[in-house]
């Protein structure tokens, strides 16, 4: 069965800090992993990875994928209080557009 | 400008009612999806239309029917109302590409069944 697991499940840090929220995936015929922020209503898209190795970077936030250990990574440097939201990991699985998410990591950044 | 719209935002109802959700997108794009939040935050795909084709029919409930007129629009009716079909419902849309498909969600639809 296709499978999504993020760790940690939460995380508190404070104004400053430096996190890296981990994906790790068991899917059949993968095509691509995706990142998503969600605040109080709809996910946000963030990153999408389709090639090991190759870091995606957007302002304090970066990911990168390795395809042959099967995980993502997601860091956030410097975080704000912005960054306090629910951050979803999903890989799409086969060429239909279905995303599989993982439970999501509960981020709270303290000033 | 809303990329992907729903109706309502909140829906309080009784058990044993009919519910229905509406979402449009003005995207352009061909595939529509609804989706199930929990109140673990998780998140599970439920259908997908594809130019008004059914593409995706997860294990749903036969009171679960999804209808879409036109590629713009997917709506998700619900017979006879459970407590636990109590979740926010999201509507997305994507455009397939070549590599990757980068879905957009609507703001989601919290259902109260009481």
């Amino acid at each position: 069965e296709d499978k999504v697991v993020q760790s940690p499940l939460s995380l508190v840090v404070h104004e400053g800090d430096t996190v890296t929220l981990n994906c790790s995936y068991e899917v059949t015929n993968f095509r691509s992993l995706l990142w998503y922020k969600q605040e109080k209503k709809a996910p946000t898209f963030l990153f999408m990875l389709t090639s090991s190795g190759i870091e995606k970077k957007s302002g304090r936030l970066s990911s990168i994928l390795d395809k042959k250990e099967l995980f993502s990574i997601l860091n956030i440097t410097a975080t704000q209080t912005g960054d306090s939201a629910v951050y979803l990991c999903a890989v799409e699985a086969g060429n239909t557009g279905k995303l599989i998410f993982g439970q999501g990591t509960t981020l709270q950044v303290k000033p | 400008d809303t990329a992907v719209s729903q109706t309502p935002k909140y829906l309080v109802t009784q058990m044993g009612n009919d519910k229905s959700i509406k979402c449009e997108q003005n995207l352009g794009h061909d595939t529509m999806y609804w989706y199930k939040q929990d109140s673990k935050k998780f998140l599970k795909i439920m259908f997908s239309y594809n130019n008004k084709e059914l593409i995706i029919n997860e294990t749903v409930p036969n009171r679960f029917s999804p209808k879409s007129p036109d590629k713009a629009h997917l709506n998700l009716h619900i017979n006879s109302l459970e407590l636990g079909d109590s979740a926010v419902y999201f509507c997305a849309s994507s455009q397939k590409r070549v590599v990757g498909t980068e879905a957009f969600f609507g703001q989601g639809t919290r259902l109260t069944v009481v």
